[in-house]
């Protein structure tokens, strides 16, 4: 199976607490994305890393938002304090890097917080 | 104004109808076309891949691409309902780069 599995499938915290998102396995495949999609913005990019090093966090709100790979095959998306207006779905997804290689998604972490 | 554009929707057709799902787009340094497709509470799925202009098909979907018109479009034939879903079209000016996405038409096929 090409997709990621991702960890919780739902989650529902109150507004200060830490999330923390995970994402596998990558199975050596080098590039790594973390997407949110909300209604009103749609699918929105927060960071990629390519060979665990990452190369774009600049859709990341970074006072709050932390991406890690802590291995090669776990990536992590960490939230501290979350807020309300984080509520969203997010997704990862992975890519093999190869010419013509698509994006293989995650089912996504739906995120609530009140 | 957004980098990729989608027409809204939702749409609504009855089963056998084409569908013509669209997406424009402004930067001209794209050079990569996806459509994906997102069923409730899922990920999105690649459905369709098109490097710069020209056509593609697979089965009952055919994607287009004009790059002189900045147009894409996804073509269903003979439509069922399990088509009904969310079409995202999504671009990106690199292999394995990141990808801007549309913000998806939601699409229902009445059986």
């Amino acid at each position: 199976d090409a997709r990621v599995t991702q960890t919780p499938r739902h989650k529902v915290t109150e507004m200060g607490q830490e999330v923390t998102m995970r994402c596998q396995p990558i199975l050596g495949h080098n590039t790594v994305f973390w997407y949110r999609q909300t209604m009103m913005q749609g699918l929105e990019l927060l960071a990629y890393f390519r060979n665990r090093a990452p190369l774009d966090d600049s859709g990341m709100p970074k006072d709050r938002f932390s991406a890690e790979m802590p291995d090669a095959t776990l990536a992590t998306l960490k939230i501290q304090p979350s807020e309300p207006r984080d509520s969203a779905v997010y997704f990862c997804a992975r890519s093999d890097g190869t010419s013509g290689s698509p994006l293989h998604f995650g089912n996504g972490t739906r995120l609530t917080v009140t | 104004q957004k980098e990729v554009e989608q027409d809204p929707g939702p749409l609504s057709v009855p089963e056998g109808a084409i569908v013509s799902l669209n997406c424009t787009y402004s930067n001209s340094a794209f050079q990569y076309f996806m459509w994906y497709r997102q069923y409730s509470r899922k990920g999105p799925e690649l459905l369709m891949y098109t490097y710069s202009s020209g056509n593609k098909e697979d089965g009952r979907f055919t994607a287009q691409v004009d790059k002189s018109s900045k147009y894409i479009s996804l073509f269903i034939r003979d439509s069922q309902p399990s088509d009904s879903a969310t079409y995202l079209c999504a671009m990106s000016y690199t292999n394995a780069g990141k990808s801007t996405f549309g913000d998806g038409t939601t699409l229902t096929v009445k059986p």
